[in-house]
Formats: structure tokens, C-alpha cells, sequence
């Protein structure tokens, strides 16, 4: 049973760039979470999708956007990276029932390193 | 703001001491309450989780956590540490609204010795 799938595993980029990562969820679970982990500090929600719609927002600017697919794999998309935008991004999967979400199962993550 | 506050950030202990990570959130409501571990090149992994019920949970490899409401507490503990618990340790929180957007600590790296 193939565990949640990030990719790729490390991206550099520089400033004013645009980056997509993406993710691909634990089987049998309908729901993706992304979040932010800056260097020595705990991760931080970014957005949550469930049936292709973003559920939920962290406290994040428009710059960070996403997209659910069909097959409940993820996309988060960056645009004109900043060097603050340097962090792991981490994808956490889960499954939905009745509107209530529950335990997240975490990636490896994506490293982004913005230049 | 909700938040969730871990004191120690790290912690060093021999093999077979015992363990207690400290975690307090700060919460309006009924919170769902869980600890991550991370070890050395691995993903965060789910150690336990409390929704509700008896607020003393048993998780994988000899952790439990107690949650103290009147405190506001969700400690981490375990008897007897092993080498192989050298990793980073991360409290969660999240409203029991459904959504499960959880707020994390900034976590603790326990280094435990031979």
C-alpha cells in the first residue's frame, strides 16, 4: 500500500520564479492538506482540498495556490518566489467522511530552495 | 490565535532514562490533539492521537500521552527511552470542526545516548 508520494524531492529556483509541486495521496484517501516547514520551526497549514475545492486557508498570500485532480492527487503552485518561500513543503492525506476529516498521513516532502 | 507551545527544544537523555515532552495549546473549544515524530531522514509519522474519551492515549513503540484539560496540556511520555528514539518530536492541534487544520509546535530534538 503505496504511502503519500511527493514530488520531486528537491527543486532550487530563483527569485521571481514560478514552481509547482505535487502530491499524490495514500490510497483509498479523498483529502489533501499542504503545509509549510521553515527551518527549525513546526510545519504551517497553507490549504486543505477536498472534492477538487479548496476547503480551507492558512494565513498565506494569493501567491500560493492549488488544485485538486479527479484522483485526489495535488498540486500546490508559487508564484514570483520569494527567498523567504525557501522552506519543505510538506502534502498530508486523509480521508473525508460525513465532512469530517480525519488523521493526516504525511509525505516525504519537497525541499524548495529559492536563489 | 490558536497555537501550540512546546518548551523543550532539546532535550538530551541516556538510554532506558525516562521521557516527558511538554505541550500546551491555547484553544476556545474542543480540540483533537496529536504527536508527530520525525527520525533522522524520515517523513513525519502519526505517534498518537487523542480525540476524546479516556484522556490517557497509548501510540506506537511504548509512547502515551496525557490530555489535562484544566491545563491545557497534552505531555508526551515514555518509561524508558531507546537509542532509536533519537528524532524530533512534534505536538499538533486542530479545532474538532472537521477540517483538520492542525497548528503545530515548533518541536523538541530529543538526542538520546548509548
Amino acid at each position: 500500500d503505496a504511502g503519500v508520494t511527493q514530488s520531486p524531492t528537491h527543486l532550487i529556483k530563483t527569485r521571481g520564479q514560478q514552481v509547482t509541486l505535487r502530491c499524490s495521496p495514500k490510497s483509498g484517501h479523498d483529502t489533501v492538506s499542504w503545509y509549510q516547514q521553515a527551518l527549525g520551526q513546526g510545519p504551517q497549514f497553507i490549504f486543505q482540498y477536498y472534492e477538487e475545492e479548496e476547503r480551507q486557508r492558512g494565513n498565506f498570500p494569493d501567491r500560493f495556490s492549488g488544485h485538486q485532480f479527479p484522483n485526489y492527487s495535488s498540486e500546490l503552485n508559487v508564484n514570483a518566489l520569494l527567498l523567504g518561500d525557501s522552506a519543505l513543503y510538506l502534502c498530508a492525506s486523509s480521508l473525508t467522511r460525513d465532512g469530517l476529516t480525519d488523521t493526516q498521513y504525511f509525505g516525504p516532502g519537497t525541499r524548495l530552495t529559492v536563489l | 490565535a490558536q497555537s501550540v507551545s512546546q518548551h523543550n527544544h532539546h532535550v538530551i537523555l541516556s538510554e532506558a532514562a525516562s521521557l516527558e515532552l511538554g505541550c500546551n495549546y491555547s484553544y476556545g473549544g474542543t480540540v483533537n490533539l496529536f504527536w508527530y515524530v520525525q527520525y533522522p531522514g524520515q517523513h513525519l509519522q502519526l505517534l498518537l492521537k487523542y480525540f476524546s474519551g479516556d484522556p490517557l492515549v497509548k501510540g506506537i513503540k511504548g509512547f502515551e500521552a496525557e490530555f489535562i484539560k484544566s491545563k491545557f496540556s497534552f505531555n508526551l511520555r515514555k518509561p524508558s527511552v531507546q537509542w532509536s528514539d533519537t528524532a524530533e518530536y512534534f505536538c499538533a492541534a486542530c479545532m474538532n470542526t472537521g477540517f483538520q487544520k492542525l497548528v503545530f509546535g515548533t518541536g523538541t530534538r530529543l538526542l538520546v545516548s548509548p
